[in-house]
């Protein structure tokens, strides 16, 4: 494909449940990210992965998220155990992963969002 | 830590006029990069333009230019002849020149809304 690609673009959960959201990178794209945007506010950075390796998981706001990349291409990213305030749109990005260009441009996908009864 | 704000929730602009989208952050890094990111209603978040911090040169990308202050700690984005496929939100975003610790995502400020009046 030629962009970034999530799925489903839209899930509700009711609250103790368990959800994996899914997201296909650009093809050859090594680094890959995670945020996660609330209502009203600027997506916060959760994860990023080089190739199939999570090097940083600092954002992650608590131990019902994981996320995993074990191919290194496709991403999911799972909350177990929904709750309301988990409700917001989950944005995936791609970028070649050039480590010496930390500027290089990072492209997102169209998100997923999620609602949490 | 690292912290974006962008001071205006929303603005608006007649079309062919020129606006300015303020940005601010608080760093005690020396060496960093700024971007102006475009969320358009389709949600899917555009690269704008962006800026290294060791350049005292703005960054001008066609109608798009950046006023970096570094000193001031300011990143303001001025869009020249506005179109009406310039609404969107406009989010100003920070990254370190590091790695690890958090250092790798991007800190975004809470964005501006863009209305572009015909």
């Amino acid at each position: 494909g030629a962009g970034v690609s999530q799925s489903p673009r839209y899930k509700v959960a009711k609250r103790g449940q368990d959800v994996a959201l899914r997201c296909d990178p650009i093809s050859g794209h090594v680094s890959l990210f995670w945020y996660q945007q609330a209502l009203g506010q600027g997506p916060e950075f959760l994860t990023y992965f080089q190739n199939e390796a999570q090097l940083d998981k600092s954002g992650l706001p608590s131990d019902r998220f994981f996320a995993e990349r074990p191919e290194g291409s496709v991403s999911t990213l799972k909350i177990q155990r929904t709750q309301q305030e988990d409700s917001a749109v989950y944005l995936c990005a791609s970028s070649l992963g050039i480590r010496d260009r930390v500027w290089e441009t990072q492209y997102f996908g169209p998100g997923t969002r999620l609602l949490v009864l | 830590a690292q912290t974006v704000t962008q001071s205006q929730p929303e603005m608006s602009v007649q079309e062919a006029e020129t606006v300015t989208l303020s940005c601010t952050y608080d760093t005690s890094e020396s060496d960093y990069y700024l971007f102006w990111y475009k969320q358009p209603p389709s949600r899917q978040m555009i690269l704008v333009i962006r800026q290294e911090a060791y350049k005292q040169q703005n960054a001008t990308e066609n109608r798009f230019s950046v006023n970096f202050q570094k000193a001031a700690k300011s990143f303001s984005l001025k869009i020249s002849d506005s179109q009406l496929g310039d609404a969107a939100m406009y989010f100003c975003a920070y990254r370190s020149a590091g790695s690890g610790g958090g250092a790798d995502g991007l800190t975004f400020g809470k964005g501006t809304h863009l209305i572009i009046q015909p």
